[in-house]
C-alpha cells in the first residue's frame, strides 16, 4: 500500500470516447503530479498541482484535461485519444512542490488507445 | 537545463553477484537526487535520495549510491544481488536553485535481471 491509489489499474478506449483516470492520496500531501511512462522513453511529467492549483502543464495536449477538487483527489480527463497516447499514466504525490521532496506514486493505469 | 543519463537500458548480473547501475547528470549546480525502482506492473518506489548531507546514501533492501561531485554521478550499487531485485531502475533529479520549480526529471531507466 502506497498511499496513492489510481483506478482503474486498466482501460480501453476508443479515439471516440471519452474517460477518466482518478487517483486519490491518504499521506495529507499538498501536491500532486500526472506522468505519462511510454515504452523506451523517459517518465513524462504532465501536470503539477499545489494545493489545488495548476502550477505546471508541460505543453500537454488538450485531449489531456486535468482536474483537482481538493488536496487528495486528482482526475484526468480523457478525449479524442490518438493511439500513441497508450502508456502508463503514473499518478503521484508530495508534500510540498519542489526541489528535496520525494514523490510517492500509484500503481498506474495502463491505458490503450484502439 | 538538467538531464540525467543513465549508462545501459538492460543490465544482467548472476545472484549474488555486485550490482552497480550507473547514472550521470548535468548540472553547474549539484542537485537533489534519487533512485527509484519500480516492479512489473507496479509504480515507483523510492529507494534512496542525496540531498546535500552524506555523499554515500543507505536506501532500502542493501542499496546505497555515491555521490561524486567531480564525476557528477550517482551510481547505485548492491554487494549482493538477489532474484528479488529484478525490476527497472530510474535515477531522478530535483534542481537545487532558486526559481526552479523542483520537479523530477528522470532518467530513461534501466532494467536489471538477476540469473540463478
Amino acid at each position: 500500500e502506497t498511499g496513492v491509489t489510481q483506478t482503474p489499474r486498466h482501460l480501453v478506449m476508443g479515439m471516440t470516447n471519452k474517460k477518466s483516470l482518478k487517483c486519490e492520496q491518504h499521506l495529507g500531501h499538498n501536491a500532486m503530479y500526472w506522468y505519462k511512462q511510454s515504452a523506451k522513453k523517459p517518465l513524462e511529467l504532465m501536470f503539477v498541482y499545489s494545493l489545488e492549483e495548476r502550477v505546471e502543464n508541460n505543453s500537454v495536449p488538450s485531449r489531456f484535461s486535468p482536474e483537482c477538487p481538493n488536496s487528495s483527489h486528482l482526475f484526468l480527463h480523457l478525449h479524442t485519444l490518438q493511439p500513441e497516447d497508450s502508456a502508463l499514466y503514473l499518478c503521484a504525490s508530495s508534500h510540498n512542490v519542489g526541489f528535496s521532496t520525494e514523490a510517492f506514486f500509484g500503481q498506474g493505469t495502463r491505458l490503450t488507445v484502439v | 537545463a538538467q538531464s540525467v543519463t543513465q549508462l545501459g537500458s538492460h543490465v544482467s548480473v548472476s545472484e549474488g553477484a555486485l550490482v552497480l547501475l550507473r547514472c550521470n547528470y548535468s548540472s553547474s549546480v549539484p542537485p537533489y537526487l534519487f533512485w527509484y525502482v519500480q516492479y512489473p506492473n507496479q509504480g515507483l518506489q523510492l529507494l534512496l535520495k542525496y540531498t546535500s548531507a552524506a555523499t554515500l546514501v543507505k536506501g532500502i533492501n542493501g542499496f546505497e549510491a555515491e555521490f561524486k561531485k567531480s564525476e557528477t554521478s550517482f551510481h547505485l550499487t548492491k554487494p549482493s544481488a538477489h532474484m528479488s531485485d529484478a525490476a527497472e531502475y530510474f535515477c531522478a533529479v530535483s534542481p537545487n536553485y532558486g526559481g526552479s520549480q523542483g520537479n523530477l526529471i528522470f532518467g530513461k531507466g534501466t532494467k536489471l535481471s538477476v540469473k540463478p
